[in-house]
């Protein structure tokens, strides 16, 4: 079955540390996108990125990085200069950048202890 | 800055009583209102895409209307299944085509 897969589901990390988030995705779409899900706000978008080795900045885009290597990979490391990186993360997809109908994975929830 | 309120932040149906829910939005010159659902624990489902004043769309007990202010997310006689959180989210004229602003949401439990 085609979909997002975002691993790993649970991450607790140690202050001072980086971690990645990994997204992957057999739906063969061109744009994927990392937002971030606070409780009792909105997502907020990370970075997108509409083709392989282009990506662009969202609204809070300060202590986190990404890559796009591959088509259907789009890797987030959040780092050490995140100052509050507890959150759940949420990948999505679309067909094209005009459309906001996006697909999204299970997210993966960050705890830093 | 452009900003999406959803109103309420919670809501707790029986099974078969209708509602409304509310997402209201500052932006001028719109490109689009989306509506999604999100299961606890889970990432969001795409439900709606609205563009213009007087727009509709359905599916199944869901019916989401958009005027020039607001939409509305109509939930008739909502099942427990239909327990989530709807989130509304635009995309306004100066966003570039990869941003969405969300609201927070509003959380729907029906009972049996």
């Amino acid at each position: 079955d085609g979909g997002i897969t975002q691993s790993p589901k649970y991450l607790f990390r140690k202050e001072g540390q980086n971690v990645t988030l990994s997204c992957e995705q057999n739906l063969n779409h061109d744009a994927m996108y990392w937002y971030r899900q606070d409780p009792g706000q909105g997502l907020r978008l990370i970075y997108y990125s509409q083709i392989v080795n282009d990506f662009q900045k969202g609204d809070i885009a300060e202590g986190y990085s990404v890559s796009r290597e591959k088509k259907e990979s789009f890797p987030l490391t959040v780092t050490s200069a995140q100052k509050n990186p507890t959150a759940f993360y949420l990948c999505a997809s679309s067909v094209r950048m005009r459309t906001g109908e996006l697909f999204f994975g299970e997210g993966s929830r960050l705890t830093v202890l | 800055e452009d900003q999406v309120t959803q109103s309420p932040e919670a809501l707790r149906l029986q099974e078969g009583e209708s509602s409304s829910l509310n997402c209201s939005y500052t932006v001028s010159g719109l490109r689009g209102l989306f509506w999604y659902r999100q299961d606890p624990g889970k990432g969001p489902e795409f439900l709606f895409t609205l563009y213009s004043a007087g727009e509709e769309k359905e599916k199944e007990r869901l019916k989401a209307t958009l005027t020039k202010k607001e939409s509305f997310l109509h939930i008739t006689a909502p099942k427990p299944e239909d327990s989530a959180t709807y989130l509304c989210a635009v995309r306004g004229p100066t966003d570039s085509w990869g941003k969405l602003q969300f609201g927070a949401g509003t959380q729907v439990v029906v009972t049996p």
